[in-house]
């Protein structure tokens, strides 16, 4: 049983730009299977965040953006707010597995 | 607005099964282009996929907990429900119910409920 490999940390100053990544494999995004995005507030449910490698659903800022090239993935963070503190979780179709997430990524705004 | 509520014990012993329903409301359950989702969370981890069912019923499970899951769905009631066999203290997590759409992505989510494994 695989997963898709994100970065446990990262951080940035408020107004920074940050980026996530998001490793699969040739079973899943190297296989064309798109790749989208969660953010997890402290306590609550995760909420979608991107879609279909690089769209956002109405609401989410302009801020938030996606890329997907080859087996990877990137989630990335312009003009960096407190309120952008959270966990972010990238996921992907798998044939064999179905869903697959990311191990999440823990934002800190520094 | 689409929504989901989870319900069920939030205390199960080890070696019994662990019983969760979810209702939905505001869509029609019975509608096409949507999978009916189980999602799960333990204590400070990733999501992980326990699997999900289409409206027609068919069910397709993760591989690493197929032996002891069971999702079923009651358009008639617009709920769908989780049976996992066999709990030990790994299955400790938050169950989230949710629904995915036929490109893979979940895009409503319940607002999860604790299920403890204890004795």
């Amino acid at each position: 049983q695989s997963g898709l490999t994100q970065p446990p940390s990262v951080s940035g100053a408020p107004g920074q730009r940050v980026t996530i990544s998001c490793t699969g494999s040739s079973s899943d995004i190297g296989a064309g299977y798109d790749v989208h995005w969660y953010q997890q507030l402290p306590g609550a449910a995760p909420q979608l965040l991107i879609y279909g490698n690089n769209n956002r659903p109405s609401g989410v800022p302009d801020r938030f953006s996606g890329s997907q090239s080859g087996t990877s993935a990137s989630l990335a963070i312009t003009g960096l707010q407190a309120e952008d503190e959270a966990d972010y979780y990238c996921q992907s179709y798998d044939t064999s597995l179905y869903v697959v997430f990311g191990g999440g990524t823990k934002l800190t705004v520094l | 607005q689409v929504q989901l509520q989870e319900s069920g014990p939030g205390l199960v012993k080890p070696s019994e099964t662990l019983s969760l329903t979810c209702s939905v409301s505001g869509d029609s359950i019975s509608r096409g282009f949507f999978y009916w989702s189980w999602i799960r969370q333990s204590p400070g981890k990733a999501l992980e996929f326990i699997g999900y069912i289409y409206n027609s019923g068919t069910p397709y499970y993760s591989p690493s907990l197929k032996s002891r899951v069971s999702i079923s769905i009651d358009t008639s009631k617009m709920q769908f429900s989780l049976k996992l066999k066999s709990v030990t203290a790994a299955d400790t997590a938050v169950y989230y119910c949710a629904r995915t759409t036929t490109r893979n992505y979940v895009d409503f989510w319940g607002q999860g409920t604790l299920v403890t494994v204890s004795s």
